[in-house]
């Protein structure tokens, strides 16, 4: 039944060492997002996908990038993740004309 | 730029209703939400208001709005020990619905 689905739920991985966090998604909706919740902080908005026209948020850092290879996948890659970058990762989608979105559970990255 | 705020923390006893309250400072905002998100987890959307409503109703849940003062507030009745977790308030300016503009969450303990 998850429409929005992210794997790994739990991810560590190594300073500097390149990472992909991936999301799918069942409900054939053209617009899909990443964001970045740190501790206790709120979620930010990374970047999304409308159809394959990708919007990078002004203030996201060149580290991390996106690809969206069909309307199912949606991945983020992180180039060199530093330990600033542990966090949770959510994964939304949302349709042109739908007043809500839709959340993943998320990927909890850690960096060693 | 846009911002939204909230009130970090709340205790409340079983049974006892709880209000969470939120401002926000973009005046363009259309829609207006309250998710949920338990320990671990994504976001839930509990509901959403609309900017030209004052109040929604939604079995337990009450949503007010004052856009005069850029005030919302959640209520719920009857609270449960199951009601504990992070409630974000959001705005969004459009009907992009996922990019949106969250606050810190405010932490809800129900005391048995």
């Amino acid at each position: 039944d998850a429409m929005v689905i992210q794997n790994p739920r739990y991810q560590v991985t190594q300073f500097g060492k390149p990472v992909t966090l991936s999301c799918s998604q069942t409900l054939n909706h053209n617009v899909m997002y990443w964001y970045q919740q740190k501790s206790s902080q709120a979620p930010k908005l990374l970047f999304h996908y409308y159809d394959k026209d990708f919007n990078n948020e002004a203030d996201t850092p060149d580290n991390f990038q996106s690809r969206r290879p069909n309307t199912s996948f949606c991945f983020l890659d992180i180039r060199s993740p530093g330990l600033g970058d542990a966090a949770m990762y959510l994964c939304a989608t949302s349709r042109v004309g739908l007043t809500e979105a839709f959340f993943g559970q998320g990927t909890r990255l850690t960096v060693v | 730029g846009e911002d939204v705020e909230q009130s970090l923390f709340l205790s409340v006893r079983e049974g006892d209703s709880s209000v969470i309250n939120c401002t926000y400072t973009d005046s363009s905002s259309t829609y207006l939400y309250w998710y949920k998100q338990e320990p671990g987890a994504g976001l839930q959307l509990l509901t959403y208001i609309f900017s030209n409503m004052d109040m929604k109703q939604d079995q337990r849940l009450t949503v007010l709005l004052n856009k005069k003062d850029k005030h919302l507030s959640l209520r719920i009745a009857d609270t449960q020990t199951g009601d504990s977790a992070i409630y974000f308030c959001a705005e969004g300016a459009n009907t992009n619905a996922g990019k949106s503009t969250f606050g810190d969450g405010t932490t809800l303990t129900v005391k048995p």
